[in-house]
């Protein structure tokens, strides 16, 4: 069956980085389109960023631009998301998400989730 | 602040019949479908409804979805315990240039 697994969470101080990986399983990596999204605590769900299979398109939200950056490694069935610059009012639990399809459009939703990962930022 | 509206909360009654709306923008609800997303307590979301009306694989038919200009809603008919969760609309949003999700609606078995 499908399978996602977050991990690369932690706890770091403002101004750090980390890298987060998504394992995926159960399925034809490379034939779809990732998206990364996060849950403050209790809050609702924000969406960070996507990416297409080839890599050729990308889409991030405004609050994570120039920030964190998507990529994907399709021999090891693993799409990452590095965070750079990191800020407190990036703690949140951050989900891995597949799409749909293979490009993610506006026509498309996340069929499947990983359980999540978390960071915690803290000074 | 979300550019989809939520109510923060609903409730009823076992066997009862709910509604929750969200409400958004022509460049968003107005021009693409919208998606429907159930998270139980502790749990990662799960796809209910795609495509304004759409029931995912698996879901069962107690949900709804359906969209009307700038709104969306999501009904829940025979209400029960279990569907005690936060439910999420998502959508595209032209101007932003990403999805959107509302700000989740609490939904309450009495």
């Amino acid at each position: 069956q499908v399978q996602l697994v977050e991990s690369g969470g932690g706890m770091v101080q403002p101004g750090g980085s980390l890298r987060l990986s998504c394992e995926g399983s159960g399925f034809s990596f490379k034939n779809f389109a990732f998206h990364w999204v996060r849950q403050a605590p209790g809050k609702g769900l924000e969406w960070l960023t996507a990416m297409s299979y080839d890599g050729n398109s990308i889409y991030y939200a405004d609050s994570v631009r120039g920030r964190f950056s998507i990529s994907r490694d399709d021999a090891k069935h693993t799409v990452f998301l590095q965070m750079n610059g990191l800020r407190r009012e990036d703690t949140a639990l951050y989900y891995c998400a597949r799409d749909i399809d293979f490009r993610p459009s506006a026509s498309g939703h996340f069929d499947h989730w990983g359980p999540g990962t978390q960071v915690i930022v803290y000074s | 602040q979300s550019v989809l509206t939520q109510p923060p909360s609903v409730s009823g009654a076992p066997r009862q019949r709910v509604t929750i709306s969200c409400s958004g923008s022509y460049s968003n609800i107005g021009k693409h479908g919208v998606n429907w997303y159930q998270q139980l307590p502790g749990k990662a979301p799960k796809v209910l409804i795609y495509y304004d009306d759409l029931l995912s694989s698996g879901v069962s038919d107690r949900f709804s979805g359906s969209k009307s200009d700038t709104s969306a809603s999501l009904t829940i008919s025979g209400l029960q315990s279990e569907d005690e969760a936060d439910y999420f609309c998502s959508v595209w949003d032209d101007s932003l240039n990403g999805w959107v999700f509302g700000g989740g609606t609490k939904l309450t078995v009495l």
